[in-house]
């Protein structure tokens, strides 16, 4: 099973301000079958960035994701105030779907 | 609208058996496998399985086999997962998720989810 380790655990940060979150995989991961989703709290999560790099339907492109094999990296340029939540990497390989264990992004 | 409405929350004992279920609507059901994942309270997200409705063609992840049951009548375009015999540990909310796996994979629909809390 490929395990995804996200990191940091909680990142705080500030309205306006860079947020980078990081993905790594313990083996190779196709690129084709990273995404990244948002969740807050009391909500389903919701798809941000699939095959690593392209945005979903409706995502602002202040959201971007990229990397290949074993490290991948989400970026959100500005934040908003909405964008304060609970983002999870996930990949598919060998008929397994894991998810990482998630990056809390909280206002400072 | 392409939509996955799931059923109401649940409050069973332990030992108890529950089928939850998972109504897609707005696109060709047995088009997209269709899968499971359990979130624990305060936790992260646990992928469960899969099925695909158009063949029932089902694949599990090795921390559930055994422990639920996936299925789905096309039919009435309707996934379900089941319990035979709940555990406290088997509290968590679970939702159900469209699968795009076409190239890419990912989860592009879910569901609102449904609370499942097991206590004597």
């Amino acid at each position: 099973e490929i395990v995804l380790t996200q990191s940091p655990g909680t990142l705080s940060l500030s309205p306006g301000e860079r947020a980078t979150l990081s993905c790594r995989a313990s083996q190779s991961v196709s690129s084709s079958y990273l995404a990244w989703y948002q969740q807050k709290p009391g909500q389903a999560p919701r798809l941000l960035i699939y095959g690593a790099s392209s945005r979903a339907t409706g995502i602002p492109d202040r959201f971007s994701g990229s990397g290949s094999g074993t490290d991948f990296t989400l970026t959100i340029s500005r934040l908003e105030p909405e964008d304060f939540a609970v983002y999870y990497c996930q990949q598919y390989g060998s008929s397994q779907l894991t998810f990482g264990g998630g990056t809390k992004v909280e206002i400072k | 609208e392409v939509q996955l409405v799931q059923s109401g929350a649940e409050v069973k004992k332990p030992g108890e058996s529950l089928k939850i279920s998972c109504k897609g609507s707005g696109y060709s059901f047995t088009s997209y496998w269709i899968g499971w994942v359990r979130q624990m309270p305060g936790k992260g997200l646990e992928w469960m399985g899969i099925i695909y409705p158009g063949d029932s063609d089902t694949r599990y992840s090795p921390s559930f086999q055994g422990q639920v049951t996936i299925s789905a009548d096309k039919s009435i375009s309707t996934a379900y997962l089941q319990w035979s015999s709940l555990k406290a540990s088997d509290t968590a909310m679970y939702y159900c998720a469209r699968h795009y796996t076409r190239y890419y994979y990912y989860m592009d629909v879910w569901g609102k989810g449904t609370t499942v809390t097991v206590s004597s």
